[in-house]
């Protein structure tokens, strides 16, 4: 099965400078990967997702890039935020037949402000 | 349209006891997947479930943990006899059944075993 490892597990940036999280993945028909981000006492919101049919996604100040041939995908966070402050989950799933999603292990996401 | 629906979002239970977890997918949606996360850890899969059938229990302890969705009425996980370890978030998404891959997730339901 699929096996996804996420690095780091935890992230200290001051306010306004960049985050980048990194997850790898095992599976290469795995071709779907969101991103989810967990606050405190509250369920993983899906923030961002990329399919493998691109290598770049952006949505305001947060960005994913996916290289397919070495099978990781990265996160990007600019002018961070104290909001932004939470726990940050990959994912990888094979989308065919609704699959389910193979979590890494989470990456908590402290800024400084 | 509201979201996916869980409740209770706490219980405690005492060691032995049942434990039922409700689960309501959003409106439209048709698949149900639900996930345990231990403190400080990642979201872990246990079952994937369409009305009326369970897709994938490949997550499922094999012994005191079953799961249903029924076709009328919400998803329920269920735990039997619960044990100390049992203590964690379970985690309800759901997913709509024209979109592959993503996922809903509700806001979760606190298991305590005393």
């Amino acid at each position: 099965g699929e096996n996804v490892e996420q690095h780091p597990s935890t992230l200290s940036v001051q306010e306004g400078d960049s985050a980048v999280i990194k997850c790898t993945y095992s599976d290469s028909a795995s071709n779907y990967f969101p991103w989810y981000k967990q606050e405190l006492g509250k369920g993983p919101q899906l923030i961002i997702d990329i399919r493998s049919n691109v290598g770049e996604k952006k949505d305001q100040r947060i960005a994913v890039t996916l290289n397919k041939t070495a099978k990781h995908f990265s996160l990007h966070i600019t002018e961070t935020q104290p909001e932004d402050s939470a726990v940050y989950f990959c994912a990888a799933s094979n989308d065919f037949g609704n699959e389910k999603l193979t979590f890494g292990t989470g990456t908590r996401l402290t800024i400084i402000p | 349209n509201a979201g996916v629906m869980q409740n209770p979002r706490h219980l405690v239970r005492r060691r032995g006891q049942e434990a039922r977890l409700r689960c309501s997918p959003m409106k439209g949606h048709s698949h149900v997947y639900w996930y345990r996360q231990l403190p400080e850890e990642g979201l872990k899969f246990m079952v994937y479930l369409q009305k009326e059938n369970i897709i994938d229990e490949s997550g499922m302890p094999k012994e005191r943990f079953s799961a249903e969705f029924p076709k009328e009425g919400p998803s329920i996980l269920r735990i039997q006899q619960v044990v100390r370890g049992d203590s964690a978030a379970y985690f309800c998404a759901s997913s709509p059944e024209s979109v592959t891959g993503e996922l809903f997730f509700g806001e979760g339901s606190r298991l305590t075993v005393l």
